[in-house]
């Protein structure tokens, strides 16, 4: 089973709003990375947080990192449609030895 | 500075054919590793090379192999091709192996086998 499970696997929202996504995991991790897709195309990295950190920023993004709950939840702020892709979370289970990617969600931002 | 670049970006195969990909990182980059990424299996780690060795392998069938030249260049073949076999192949670079660095990846190579 995935190591990192997207929640929710689809999310639609307008233009202005706020979108909220979730990364569950199983095994403890080093670090939690977070990648964007557009449709069919190569993964764009967006933030990397380690397990000692619980809040990352950039721009308008805003990952944190429960390891607690095992959980991390990515929120873009003030979504545009430009911002319409998959979003996947990977994590450095197995034992260290590569990433392993959840499913993703697909945010889908209407003008 | 250049992206991570993959030829050929499509690719149309029969089963049982092979199909050689290729993928160059960025420049400096040591560490190529790549995924099958399908609507039902989702992202899947296949392998990474780091100094034209290969450091990890996913569970996958020995038909998917891969390698690395000196100039940090990357190959991976798959042999007797299959249905399941169609897939975006992703490759992504690093500078140096290890998950404390981001990937950076190309655009894929799209294959389909028919």
């Amino acid at each position: 089973s995935q190591q990192g499970e997207e929640d929710p696997q689809a999310l639609s929202i307008q233009e202005g709003e706020n979108a909220t996504m979730n990364c569950s995991y199983k095994t403890s991790i080093n670090n939690l990375q977070w990648y964007r897709q557009n449709s069919g195309r190569g993964l764009v990295h967006l933030i990397l947080i380690r397990s000692n950190e619980r809040e990352k920023h950039s721009g308008r993004l805003r990952v944190t990192l429960d390891t607690s709950k095992k959980s991390s939840s990515l929120l873009i702020t003030a979504s545009r449609a430009a911002d319409t892709a998959s979003y996947f979370c990977a994590t450095d289970a197995n034992y260290g030895q590569n990433f392993v990617f959840g499913p993703g969600t697909r945010l889908s931002v209407l003008p | 500075k250049a992206g991570v670049t993959q030829t050929p970006r499509y690719l149309i195969k029969t089963r049982g054919q092979q199909v050689t990909l290729s993928c160059s990182p960025i420049s400096g980059h040591r560490s190529v590793s790549w995924y099958q990424q399908t609507p039902g299996q989702g992202l899947q780690f296949l392998f990474e090379y780091f100094s034209e060795t290969q450091r990890n392998k996913g569970n996958f069938p020995g038909r998917f192999s891969g390698r690395q030249f000196s100039n940090s260049r990357s190959e991976m073949n798959v042999s007797t091709l299959e249905l399941g076999d169609s897939a975006l192949y992703l490759c992504a670079s690093s500078l140096e192996s290890g998950l404390d660095y981001e990937q950076y990846f190309g655009p894929g190579t799209r294959l389909t086998v028919t």
